[in-house]
């Protein structure tokens, strides 16, 4: 079974503060994806990569930062935390997409920003 | 750009009752189409996907969707609710040859005992 894991269910940080939020993948996965869901609102595509080192921003990347140095692992950082970023963050991952490759998700990171 | 859209957000049904969820898409050229669903407490995970052929699609726990291109269109449908699948259900699409996917705002589903 794919495997998407998230570095932590819960998070509570202080505006200003810099958070980092780590996924790793175990199926070799050339896609991963952050997105953020609130009510009402689905989600939303923050970045994405479809290669180490690549990424291409999606339709909400203002405030944040990605980084992928491995294969597996796609981090999601937020340079200075503010209060309007408190959400669901959902990390997930998949194979070339066109070749019958559905995404995989992780369980989430809760993040409150005080 | 392509983007999702999905008409209700909140869906209140009996069980055996039958489901038909709206998902329109816009993008001109192909795409593959997909729908998630998300029970309480529990990771996103895939009831189906359109990428070529028959454009009627069965899934997971009788789930099925039919794709009409001329309609931009991938509606979710289930013959008979049961109280199990409460949940949220998102539509999403990919833009053939991109690696990106766009979801909706997703369906609330409520089904009652």
């Amino acid at each position: 079974d794919v495997k998407v894991t998230q570095s932590s269910r819960y998070l509570v940080k202080r505006t200003g503060e810099k958070v980092f939020l780590e996924c790793v993948q175990d199926m070799d996965h050339e896609n991963m994806f952050w997105y953020r869901q609130d009510p009402g609102l689905g989600l939303r595509l923050i970045y994405f990569s479809y290669d180490v080192k690549m990424k291409e921003k999606g339709d909400i990347p203002e405030g944040y930062s990605v980084s992928r140095e491995k294969k597996e692992r796609f981090s999601l950082i937020l340079e200075s935390a503010s209060t309007n970023q408190t959400s669901m963050y959902l990390c997930a991952s998949s194979g070339v997409l066109g070749e019958g490759n559905e995404q995989f998700f992780g369980p989430g990171t809760r993040l409150t920003v005080l | 750009a392509q983007s999702v859209s999905q008409h209700n957000h909140h869906v209140i049904l009996s069980e055996a009752a039958s489901l038909e969820l709206g998902c329109n898409y816009s993008y001109g050229g192909t795409v593959n189409l997909f729908w998630y669903v998300q029970y309480p407490g529990q990771h996103l995970q895939l009831l189906l996907k359109y990428f070529s052929g028959d454009p009627l699609v069965k899934g997971i726990k009788g789930f099925e969707a039919e794709f009409i291109k001329s309609k931009f269109s991938f509606n979710l449908r289930k013959p008979s609710v049961q109280w199990s699948d409460t949940a949220e259900y998102f539509c999403a699409v990919n833009a053939r040859g991109y690696q990106k996917v766009t979801f909706g705002t997703g369906t609330k589903l409520q089904v009652i005992p």
